[in-house]
């Protein structure tokens, strides 16, 4: 069966500070890969998404970046921290051809 | 801008009694809906889903109705329990998954 890692679980980080957020998908081959963010309180919003290795395709300008350097590894970047950055990342996959969306646990980040 | 529009906020209901959260979108581009139920600090879980082509998918105690010619789609959740307390995002699916603002449910024992 799949499963989607994320770490880490928390991070509090100060502004102006670099982030990394790694996502891990295991039981599948060539997945699309997601990162969406929830502020507190809100719905889920969609940062990136990838189809491939070093395909990366970016739904809203902001301070963020994304890479998939291996073809189920999928990661979050800033060189320098917003404090609106903060929020609640969620790495998902899909199967090509398929529908169903499944997330992982989450990243809680906080820029103080 | 949303795309989905998703409605009540919040809601409470007595134990046995029915949930209903209500979608709207205009995309017609989206074809595909799911529901997610989300507990706090963990991520969103798949919890039912159905196509465009389909007015009715239930699936235990979770029924979605859908009104293609409204653009319009709703969850249902019959006999809720409190292990049901959650928030409830509805989804649209065209590139990635559009949200609505999600709604938390409340079940009083």
């Amino acid at each position: 069966s799949q499963t989607i890692h994320q770490w880490p679980a928390t991070l509090v980080q100060p502004v102006g500070s670099p982030l990394s957020l790694e996502c891990t998908v295991e039981g599948t081959s060539n997945p699309n890969l997601y990162w969406y963010r929830q502020a507190a309180g809100r719905g889920l919003q969609l940062l990136f998404y990838s189809v491939g290795i070093g395909q990366i395709s970016s739904e809203v300008p902001q301070n963020l970046s994304a890479s998939r350097p291996q073809d189920r590894q999928f990661i979050l970047s800033s060189k320098k921290l917003l404090l609106s950055d903060s929020g609640f990342y969620l790495c998902a996959w899909r199967l090509k051809g398929g529908d169903e969306q499944y997330f992982g646990p989450g990243t809680r980040l906080t820029v103080t | 801008q949303q795309q989905v529009k998703q409605s009540p906020q919040s809601l409470i209901v007595q134990k046995g009694g029915i949930s209903i959260i209500n979608c709207a979108y205009e995309n017609t581009a989206f074809d595909y809906f799911p529901w997610y139920q989300q507990f706090p600090g963990k991520g969103p879980a798949l919890l039912i889903a159905i196509r465009p082509d389909v007015s009715e998918k239930k699936e235990g105690r979770f029924t979605i109705s859908f009104n293609k010619s409204a653009k319009q789609f709703s969850l249902h959740i019959m006999d809720s329990q409190p292990g049901d307390s959650a928030t409830y995002f509805c989804a649209a699916l065209n590139v990635g998954l559009s949200f609505g603002a999600g709604t938390t449910v409340t079940v009083r024992a």
